[in-house]
């Protein structure tokens, strides 16, 4: 069974803080993985991640993959309020063309001022 | 701004009734899916569209099922709702191909008494 496990499931800090998400998957088959920020409504994207050890970077964010150890993390570095979401993980399985994506069950990460 | 509009974005209904959930979006985009979110599941997929009259299964399409009668349009319907379906729907699309981030709509919040 497809499976995507993301850790800690919560998680409160305060600002300036640097934190760091993780999601490790066990798939029969892998495309990509993905990370997105969810606030009060839809899920935004943030990084899709094909190859290990190459970052991808944005701002305070960053995630890295190691395909060899079937985990990604998320880093956001000098946190703020403003980072307070949901960031869900997924995986994309690669099946033909249909870009079928599966979920962890997300991190919840709350920043007090 | 992926473009996509979601149909109603609140319902509450019976046991038994039949529901169905809109999505639109305005820019030809062939692929479309729909999840639903519920606490410590994360998003799973129900059904998903590569084109009209093409769709297929997701990982939880027991109970649903879609309709693509033309490009912007995918249809999500409950035959006869039961109170496990409570949950938040969220319909997404790929923009630039099934192998790319899939932008998300601002989920339907559906509540079955």
């Amino acid at each position: 069974e497809d499976k995507v496990v993301q850790s800690p499931l919560s998680l409160v800090v305060h600002e300036g803080d640097t934190v760091t998400l993780n999601c490790s998957y066990e798939v029969t088959n892998f495309r990509s993985l993905l990370w997105y920020k969810q606030e009060k409504k839809a899920p935004t994207f943030l990084f899709m991640l094909t190859s290990s050890g190459i970052e991808k970077k944005s701002g305070r964010l960053s995630s890295i993959l190691d395909k060899k150890e079937l985990f990604s993390i998320l880093n956001i570095t000098a946190t703020q309020t403003g980072d307070s979401a949901v960031y869900l993980c997924a995986v994309d399985l690669g099946s033909g063309n249909t870009g079928k994506l599966i979920f962890g069950q997300g991190t919840t990460l709350q920043v007090k001022p | 701004d992926a473009g996509i509009t979601q149909s109603p974005r609140h319902k509450v209904t019976e046991t038994g009734t039949p529901v169905t959930l809109r999505c639109h979006q305005t820019e030809n985009h062939r692929y479309m899916y729909w999840y639903r979110q519920d606490p410590g599941h994360g998003l799973r997929l129900i059904h998903y569209s590569y084109g009209v009259k093409d769709t297929d299964k997701g990982e939880v399409s027991d109970g649903y099922s879609v309709s693509r009668s033309k490009t912007e349009d995918f249809l999500l319907t409950l035959e006869s709702a039961t109170s496990s379906q409570t949950s938040v729907y969220f319909c997404a699309i790929s923009v630039r191909g099934p192998d790319q981030p899939q932008h998300f709509g601002d989920g339907t919040r559906l509540s079955i008494l």
